[in-house]
């Protein structure tokens, strides 16, 4: 088993659209919780770290359920600029290291 | 500028020939990443380092070595370059392991 799986995708969904992708994790050590967003050829960047009582930064809420250790990251209201590839992001802490998921890509459409 | 920045951007060699990948940041972080990324398989790292004295190997770092020369340097070098190391190649820095990871731009590298 992979230890960060992600939603095959890919997503194609209209504008103004509510979309959901899921993340799993394999190792119950671990520590903290991302997702970056990368766009076509360019390099992964921050959307928002993701805590354990969950957050929102405007139409983008996260969520994670360590008891099941999954991650989940909630769109609102898509935008034609969300179409991108979203990459969940593992790292169990203490001296470790980031682990990537392969990503889920989103396409919005007018 | 750029906080993390690599060269070459792009770069096309043959098999067998020696080549290497740098990246700089003014972040001041001490740790540095350099991963691969290959279509449907998301980032995989390569190396890493948490700082100068303090060099590992990651997932993947057969066929590959690195030189941390300052906190603000981390070169990735192929010995000798085959064609399944075709891949998009980006360094990260960050500050700790419970933060935000900064990339590079990215180094498209094709062997032939």
């Amino acid at each position: 088993r992979k230890e960060v799986e992600q939603d095959p995708g890919p997503f194609n969904v209209p504008e103004g659209a509510t979309v959901a992708f899921n993340c799993t994790y394999s190792n119950s050590a671990s520590q903290s919780f991302f997702w970056y967003r990368q766009d076509c050829r360019k390099e992964p960047k921050l959307l928002m770290s993701v805590y354990s009582s969950g957050n929102e930064d405007g139409r983008f809420t996260a969520q994670l359920n360590r008891a099941s250790q999954y991650i989940s990251l909630l769109i609102r209201d898509s935008k034609l600029s969300d179409s991108a590839t979203y990459l969940c992001v593992v790292n169990m802490g203490y001296g470790q290291n980031f682990v990537f998921g392969p990503g889920t890509r989103l396409s919005v459409l007018p | 500028d750029a906080d993390v920045t690599q060269t070459p951007r792009n770069r096309i060699t043959k098999t067998g020939k020696r080549i290497m990948l740098e990246c700089s940041q003014t972040k001041g972080h001490d740790r540095m990443y350099w991963y691969r990324q290959d279509p449907g398989l998301g980032l995989r790292l390569i190396y890493y380092s948490f700082d100068v004295k303090d060099i590992n190997k990651g997932e993947i770092s057969d066929g590959y070595s690195v030189s941390r020369q300052a906190q603000a340097k981390f070169s990735l070098s192929l010995e000798s370059a085959i064609p399944n190391q075709t891949a998009l190649y980006f360094c990260a820095t960050s500050e700790r392991d419970d933060n935000e990871q900064f990339f590079g731009p990215g180094t498209r590298l094709t062997v032939l």
